[in-house]
């Protein structure tokens, strides 16, 4: 399967746990986003990066999100003590270039317990 | 700020009838417009897209018009069929030193058989 790939699917956390989301970008695709979609919501950029930087953030919370792509596997979406308001679905999506077509994953459902 | 807008957040439509969605938007930069359709617990595929040098473009049952001095697009679906049920976004590409996609909060599309 080539397309963009996330796990896990579905996450469920304690408030003051750890999230760790993952997502491996289609074959040659160079740039990776990560959007966000609460219950009733449309889809609410975060973050865009490319391999070992990260380009825009403008959509990231200022504490306890975090994001990178290292040289090397997955693009990471990390959120540190998460609390009832995270619980929403994550997507990433991948592009070859800039302003292309973007490609999404299944997404990862987090839930806060 | 919501740039991208899609005021009817749901729209149901008989089997074999057109379906019309709409979105707004309101940046007159914008040049590309994309519309992805999402069904539960999957995450947005790419439809059909239209360059801002067109004003309509068509692929098979799906059309994408384009009316510019309006800042209005509005995809058609003829005739529907029940599997056309799901979430339908567009989106607009925003250059604003980095690209990234805006989108609409979304219609959620039901054809009735």
């Amino acid at each position: 399967n080539a397309g963009v790939m996330q796990n896990p699917r579905h996450l469920v956390r304690r408030r003051g746990q750890e999230a760790r989301l993952r997502c491996s970008p289609m074959k040659g695709h160079s740039h990776v986003y990560w959007y966000r979609q609460l219950p009733e919501e449309g889809l609410k950029f975060m973050v865009y990066l490319q391999k070992e930087n990260i380009i825009d953030e403008s959509g990231m919370p200022k504490e306890r999100f975090s994001a990178e792509f290292p040289k090397e596997g997955p693009s990471i979406l990390r959120i540190q003590q998460v609390v009832r308001g995270d619980s929403a679905a994550y997507f990433c999506a991948s592009s070859q270039g800039a302003g292309e077509k973007l490609f999404f994953g299944s997404g990862t459902q987090l839930s806060v317990l | 700020d919501q740039q991208v807008k899609q005021n009817s957040p749901s729209l149901s439509v008989q089997e074999g009838r057109i379906s019309i969605l709409n979105c707004d938007y309101t940046n007159s930069m914008f040049d590309y417009f994309l519309w992805y359709k999402k069904y539960p617990a999957e995450g947005p595929t790419f439809l059909i897209s239209i360059s801002s040098i067109k004003d309509k473009n068509e692929d098979g049952r799906f059309t994408v018009f384009l009316n510019k001095s309006a800042k209005h697009l509005s995809l058609h679906i003829v005739p529907s069929q029940p599997g056309d049920s799901a979430v339908y976004f567009c989106a607009a590409p925003r250059f604003s030193g980095t690209y990234k996609y805006i989108f609409g909060t979304g219609t959620r599309l039901k054809v009735l058989a």
